[in-house]
């Protein structure tokens, strides 16, 4: 099962931040948070990831709460293509592959 | 760079026959890929670890001999879907790692069973 929940979906007009929330409640301390985005028919796109520390990146900021149960994806001025299922996931820290356990995501829509 | 490509990027075939689905890293080598299936509407469930040169590790109820995974090469992976019939078809995703290890996904195959 994932380890995170996130919201079904959410509205944002277009030029606004969207603020995407994830709870890993259960998170360990050598997990990290990666974040992921497919738009429609596409493979899931890579965004950012974080341990502890914020992070910020040309796409996006990810703040993570001081006790790292919950995280929140900024996408600080969005667009019509930013309109797509985000993902939220959980994975061990260290050297190794690990595989990813998708949840449901959250489903953004931006509005015109 | 780490680019993650699949061929094709959708098939249509008749009930009963095999399908194979190639996925590659391209500016990158991969010992370890991942395959996804993804039904409409939902998210992606995770099929099976392809492992260079070894075995792949298939997830609970992911049936081996009907998903057939090889990892010839340290840059490709194919699965065949064996005797597909109509509720097989499905988005199908592969993955490979990079980069320390962040993930990056190929841009899906779309399978149409008749």
């Amino acid at each position: 099962d994932a380890k995170t929940t996130q919201p079904t979906s959410m509205d944002c007009a277009e030029g606004r931040a969207a603020n995407l929330p994830c709870n890993h409640s259960t998170i360990s301390g050598n997990e990290y948070v990666y974040w992921y985005r497919q738009i429609h028919s596409q493979g899931p796109q890579y965004i950012i990831h974080g341990l502890k520390n914020n992070e910020t990146n040309e796409m996006a900021s990810l703040i993570i709460t001081e006790d790292r149960k919950s995280s929140t994806l900024i996408l600080p001025h969005a667009t019509l293509r930013d309109t797509a299922v985000y993902y939220c996931i959980v994975r061990p820290g260290g050297s190794g592959t690990y595989k990813y356990i998708f949840g449901t995501g959250t489903r953004l829509k931006v509005l015109a | 760079g780490a680019v993650v490509s699949q061929h094709p990027s959708w098939v249509i075939c008749k009930s009963g026959t095999s399908v194979k689905i190639e996925c590659r890293s391209l500016d990158f080598q991969a010992t370890t890929m991942f395959w996804y299936r993804q039904f409409p509407k939902q998210s992606l469930m995770l099929m099976a670890t392809s492992n260079e040169g070894s075995k792949a590790t298939y997830e609970q109820g992911v049936e081996k001999d009907k998903f057939l995974i090889n990892h010839a090469s340290l840059t490709l992976s194919t699965l065949t879907v064996t005797s597909a019939h109509p509720e097989d078809s499905s988005f199908y995703i592969c993955s490979a790692p990079a980069r320390g290890d962040t993930q990056y996904f190929g841009p899906g195959t779309r399978l149409t069973v008749l």
